[in-house]
């Protein structure tokens, strides 16, 4: 079965600092690969994807991630942080290549981002 | 374009009792999912809608949730009779061809 794990349920940083979320999938295929944000009381909002290609993925709010399949990672990545980008963060997985898919997500990560 | 709206946002509800969340997807989305989301934990697939058929219901508690998306539009999933354990939030998603799925802001349940 497919699983996400997120590393570090809380992760806190300054103002200005890089931000690093990590994630670590399981999976005997390749994977499609997503991060998600969540702000308090709104539904999540697609941040970026990865399908096919080049595995270096750059999303909106500039967050990229790097697809990584030796290491079975997704980290997300942003080189400074700023106190918009306070929310949940989740990475989710998903295996279909059809036009609709299953989303498996992990518990995901709360990020605090300190003035 | 309006976004997947959700409601209620908010309920309250003692044990026991029926609740019932609406969910109305974005425009011409023909896939619809149930998510159910616990308190520190990602969203986890409760059913999901192609059109009107439930393509996917083998998360969804079938001895109390129910849910219907009658003219492959709205959809409505029920509780019936709550349960403590119940108490989380409820997302609905939707999706086209496209593959992204887009979520509403959530109906947060509490059963007392």
């Amino acid at each position: 079965a497919q699983s996400v794990t997120q590393l570090g349920s809380h992760v806190s940083v300054s103002e200005g600092a890089l931000v690093l979320l990590r994630c670590n999938y399981s999976s005997s295929v390749p994977p499609y690969l997503f991060w998600y944000v969540q702000y308090p009381n709104q539904g999540l909002q697609l941040l970026l994807k990865y399908t096919t290609g080049a595995t270096l993925v750059k999303g909106i709010n500039g967050f990229e991630a790097e697809f990584k399949k030796s290491e079975t990672s997704f980290h997300l990545t942003k080189p400074s942080a700023h106190m918009s980008d306070a929310a949940e963060y989740f990475c989710a997985v998903s295996y279909s290549g059809g036009s609709n898919y299953k989303l498996t997500f992990g518990k995901g990560t709360l990020l605090t981002v300190n003035p | 374009e309006a976004g997947v709206v959700q409601s209620p946002r908010y309920k309250i509800i003692e044990k026991k009792q029926p609740v019932a969340f609406w969910c109305n997807p974005i425009s011409g989305h023909n896939t619809l999912y149930w998510y159910l989301q616990n308190l520190g934990q990602g969203p986890e697939l409760l059913i999901r809608y192609e059109n009107e058929e439930a393509v996917d219901d083998s998360q969804l508690p079938k001895d109390r949730f129910s849910a219907e998306r009658l003219k492959g539009v709205d959809s409505t999933l029920k509780i019936q009779p709550a349960e403590l354990g119940d108490s989380a939030v409820y997302l609905c998603a939707s999706s086209s061809n496209n593959n992204e799925q887009f979520f509403g802001p959530g109906t947060r349940l509490t059963v007392l």
